[in-house]
């Protein structure tokens, strides 16, 4: 199975701040990926798929690069309501596998 | 707009069957789409347990595929999980979801339901 490692596994930031965070793959699974945000008690919600496409209805203040191994999601300017875990997923090969997660926090 | 439910006990014990449903409104499973099951244990993260399409074709997570079955049941509009011989770590919520485009990445998913292995 490809293994995806998410860096950094949480982070505070403050409103406004841009944040990055890494997600690494096992093996290249070229532009395969997507990023979902989880807020507590709340099912994962899609933003990026295809490490790059922002899903319909989701702020531009989101965006994804990267392709084969190593992706990035960027949150250009943090709103309240960003704060919550974040995961990647390949899709390239079954089995379907996400990154464990990273936790945004308020500072 | 596509939306899902989970259903199905709470509370399961340990070596015995869990069987959840996810009923889908707005959207016919015979239409197509691919429907999957995830789960996340109490703080912890995602795990894919598997997938099916609408013509049937299943997918499992080879870490769970001597005890998982995910049926289709279009008459219903319903696709079902079954996992067999439970045990504590099984503990999770369970998620049903659906991948509307080409790609495998799941743009729908359900409220989920914490489903408890304990005698």
């Amino acid at each position: 199975a490809i293994r995806m490692t998410q860096s950094p596994s949480s982070l505070s930031a403050s409103t406004g701040d841009r944040v990055t965070i890494t997600c690494r793959a096992s093996q290249g699974i070229s532009s395969y990926l997507a990023w979902y945000q989880q807020k507590p008690g709340k099912a994962p919600k899609l933003l990026i798929y295809a490490a790059s496409t922002l899903q319909s209805g989701v702020p531009s203040r989101f965006s994804g690069s990267g392709s084969g191994t190593d992706f990035t999601l960027t949150i250009s300017c943090l709103q309240s309501e960003d704060f919550a875990t974040y995961y990647c997923q390949q899709y390239y090969s079954y089995p379907q596998t996400f990154g464990q997660g990273t936790k945004v926090e308020i500072k | 707009q596509v939306q899902l439910q989970e259903s199905g006990p709470g509370l399961v014990k340990p070596s015995e069957t869990l069987s959840l449903t996810c009923t889908v409104s707005g959207y016919s499973i015979s239409s197509g789409y691919y429907w999957g099951w995830i789960r996340q244990p109490p703080g912890k993260g995602l795990e894919w347990i598997g997938s099916i399409y609408h013509s049937g074709s299943t997918y499992y997570n080879p870490s769970l595929k001597s005890r998982v079955t995910i049926s289709v049941d279009t008459s219903k509009n319903q696709f079902s999980l079954k996992l067999s011989s439970v045990t504590a770590a099984d503990t999770a919520v369970y998620y049903c979801a659906a991948a509307a485009a080409a790609g495998f990445y799941f743009d729908y998913w359900g409220q989920g339901t914490l489903v408890t292995v304990s005698s």
